[in-house]
């Protein structure tokens, strides 16, 4: 167990919906992260946040789009979904947004879009 | 960012050393070298990191070459539930983690 956990571990929904995942990292680490995987494209980073600040950005759509708040859960929202959305949608903490501390993952959320 | 080269697959025995190795021939001055692993149906875990100098812990060591363009992952003693696929990763001062497609590591009983 990372300690970071995710809700729901499963959404199925269908296409032009939108959702809401959600996040809560270890306790005491400010950073999150958000990752999409899926067959075809492998883990992709999607975006990052620092004690409720953006702190870097992937390959995120503009249809997706996420916060952290102040009590550092972060949720990442989905929106005008497509059948090429459905994927496994990691959240990952760290202690620090440097490049040298590890990050922890969670169980992650297994997105089908119908 | 840096890419890093590894093997598609590698297989071991049980209970014998193994050694997973990565090139990363572009890497910076300043990245680090992370190994993470994804177990099936798992989220990724986090293995090992380093800068320069060789490091251990209770998982793994990690081996990094004096000119740091590649490395290895060693796991000491394999057991089966080391079976996984290992991801190596260069992780800039961004700490962005760019995945690429790993070594999937299977254990022989």
């Amino acid at each position: 167990d990372s300690g970071v956990t995710q809700t729901p571990k499963h959404l199925i929904t269908a296409t032009g919906q939108r959702v809401t995942l959600r996040c809560s990292p270890r306790s005491g680490d400010l950073s999150v992260y958000w990752y999409q995987q899926s067959l075809d494209q492998g883990l992709q980073f999607l975006i990052q946040y620092y004690n409720g600040e953006e702190r870097a950005k992937g390959n995120i759509l503009e249809r997706f789009s996420a916060q952290q708040f102040p009590d550092l859960h972060s949720e990442l929202n989905l929106s005008s979904l497509e059948l090429g959305d459905s994927a496994l949608y990691f959240c990952a903490s760290s202690a620090s947004g440097s490049d040298a501390y590890e990050q922890y993952f969670g169980p992650g959320t297994r997105l089908t879009v119908t | 960012d840096a890419k890093t080269t590894q093997p598609n697959s590698m297989e071991s025995n049980e209970e014998e050393p193994v050694h997973l190795p990565c090139n990363h021939s572009t890497i910076s001055g300043t990245d680090y070298i992370h190994w993470y692993r994804q177990l099936p149906s798992q989220g990724p875990e986090y293995v090992i990191h380093g800068l320069t100098s060789n490091v251990n812990n209770r998982m793994a060591s990690l081996a990094i070459a004096e000119d740091r363009k590649s490395s290895t992952l060693i796991l000491h003693r394999a057991t089966l539930r080391d079976a996984a696929v290992y991801y190596c990763i260069l992780q800039g001062a961004n700490s962005k983690l760019t995945f690429g497609k790993g070594i999937t590591l299977s254990v022989r009983p």
